[in-house]
């Protein structure tokens, strides 16, 4: 079964600073691998996501992402913070299979941005 | 594109009574998903529909949870007797389905914060 761990429950970045929010998976598949954002009382949006293509993946508003098997990692970084980026980013990993189709995310990131 | 869509956005009830929420999709969409967060966590699945049929359920959905999908388009998520522990926000999204699209997007939409008085 896949496993998200989040490392760093809050991340607190200074604004036009690089933003590195981190992301470990376990899975004995071959893993599809999502980064969300939430805005407060809102739903989820996604950023971006791993399909087993191109192992640097690039999202909206500037963030990107890279796989990295040997580490099991799927860590989102943004060269630019900027005041808007302020919210919680969620890591996600697809457990797929037979009937099974869902999501199981890490415990979220609450980023912050200083002016 | 209108999205995801969910009813009521906020519900406040009382311990012992019964609530149902409303989930539209993605029209087209054959995928919904039933999702809790609770504060301060990541959301956690609770069950997901392939067009009607409910296909997983999890542990997370006791008895007193029930959730259809009548048609294959809008669900309900029912809870009955609810629980100061059933407060949190409820989350629906929908999926295009289909062989080969297990790992398309899941659309999410705003949620139904649930407080259980």
């Amino acid at each position: 079964a896949q496993s998200v761990t989040q490392l760093g429950s809050h991340v607190s970045v200074s604004e036009g600073a690089l933003v590195l929010l981190r992301c470990n998976y376990s899975s004995s598949v071959p893993p599809y691998l999502f980064w969300y954002v939430q805005y407060p009382n809102q739903g989820l949006q996604l950023l971006l996501k791993y399909t087993s293509a191109a192992t640097l993946v690039k999202g909206i508003n500037g963030f990107e992402a890279e796989f990295k098997k040997s580490e099991t990692s799927f860590h989102l970084t943004k060269p630019s913070a900027h005041m808007s980026d302020a919210a919680e980013y969620f890591c996600a990993a697809l457990n797929y299979g037979g009937a099974t189709n869902k999501l199981i995310f890490g415990t979220g990131t609450l980023l912050a941005v200083q002016p | 594109d209108t999205g995801v869509s969910q009813d009521p956005r906020h519900k406040i009830t009382k311990r012992g009574q019964n609530v149902t929420f409303r989930c539209d999709p993605i029209s087209e969409h054959n995928r919904l998903y039933w999702y809790r967060q609770t504060l301060g966590q990541g959301p956690e699945f609770l069950t997901y529909f392939q067009n009607e049929a409910q296909l997983e359920k999890s542990r997370l959905l006791s008895d007193r949870f029930s959730a259809e999908r009548p048609k294959g388009s809008f669900s309900t998520l029912e809870i009955q007797h609810t629980e100061q522990g059933d407060s949190a926000m409820y989350l629906c999204a929908s999926s295009p389905g289909g062989r080969g699209h297990y790992y398309n997007e899941q659309f999410f939409g705003p949620g139904t914060r649930l407080t259980v008085l």
